[in-house]
């Protein structure tokens, strides 16, 4: 167990539509990290909020929006969603906000998109 | 980051050492070497880390060529939970440098056989 949590473990929506997912780090850590995988992409860094800010993008798309909340946890949004955007969403967490210290990672929230 | 190489795939006995390597021609001085792994249906996992010196940890060991243009995870006796894939990843956590996010690429698929 990473002390790291995301909600919810599986979510299934059809397409057009808005979801959240939600990520708890571990107690203590101020940096949240956003990561997609899908079959074609591999793991993709998406987004990373460190003590509320944002802090570092990769290919996040213009449809896709995080924030970090004062209690640290942090929610993705996805809307418009299509069949694509279907994978595995990965939360990490990590103490620093340079990449000084290793990220752990939740177990990920499985969305399909119908 | 710079770009790592390595095996799509290794095979290994359970109870023997594996060695998982990883090229990296293109290191600059501030790259970490840092080795995650994902085990079926989990996030990734941090393993271990390092820059110049080989390192051990209660997971595995690091070694690290001198020209510091190659790297081997050794799993000094592998099990069945030991099977996953494994990533090595160049970090430049320099400072000014954003390079917080993780870059994942095909990393290794370990099969161990009972």
């Amino acid at each position: 167990d990473s002390g790291v949590t995301q909600t919810p473990k599986h979510l299934i929506t059809a397409t057009g539509q808005r979801v959240t997912l939600r990520c708890s780090p571990r107690s203590g850590d101020l940096s949240v990290y956003w990561y997609q995988q899908s079959l074609d992409q591999g793991l993709q860094f998406l987004i990373q909020y460190y003590n509320g800010e944002e802090r570092a993008k990769g290919n996040i798309l213009e449809r896709f929006s995080a924030q970090q909340f004062p209690d640290l946890h942090s929610e993705l949004n996805l809307s418009s969603l299509e069949l694509g955007d279907s994978a595995l969403y990965f939360c990490a967490s990590s103490v620093d906000e340079l990449g000084h210290y290793e990220q752990y990672f939740g177990p990920g929230t499985r969305l399909t998109v119908t | 980051d710079a770009k790592t190489t390595q095996p799509n795939s290794m095979e290994s006995n359970e109870e023997e050492p594996v060695h998982l390597p990883c090229n990296h021609s293109t290191i600059s001085g501030t790259d970490y070497i840092h080795w995650y792994r994902q085990l079926p249906s989990q996030g990734p996992e941090y393993v271990i880390h390092g820059l110049t010196s080989n390192v051990n940890n209660r997971m595995a060991s690091l070694a690290i060529a001198e020209d510091r243009k190659s790297s081997t995870l050794i799993l000094h006796r592998a099990t069945l939970r030991d099977a996953a894939v494994y990533y090595c990843i160049l970090r430049d956590v320099s400072y000014g440098n954003a390079g917080n996010m993780l870059t994942f690429g095909g990393g290794t698929r370990l099969m161990v056989k009972p």
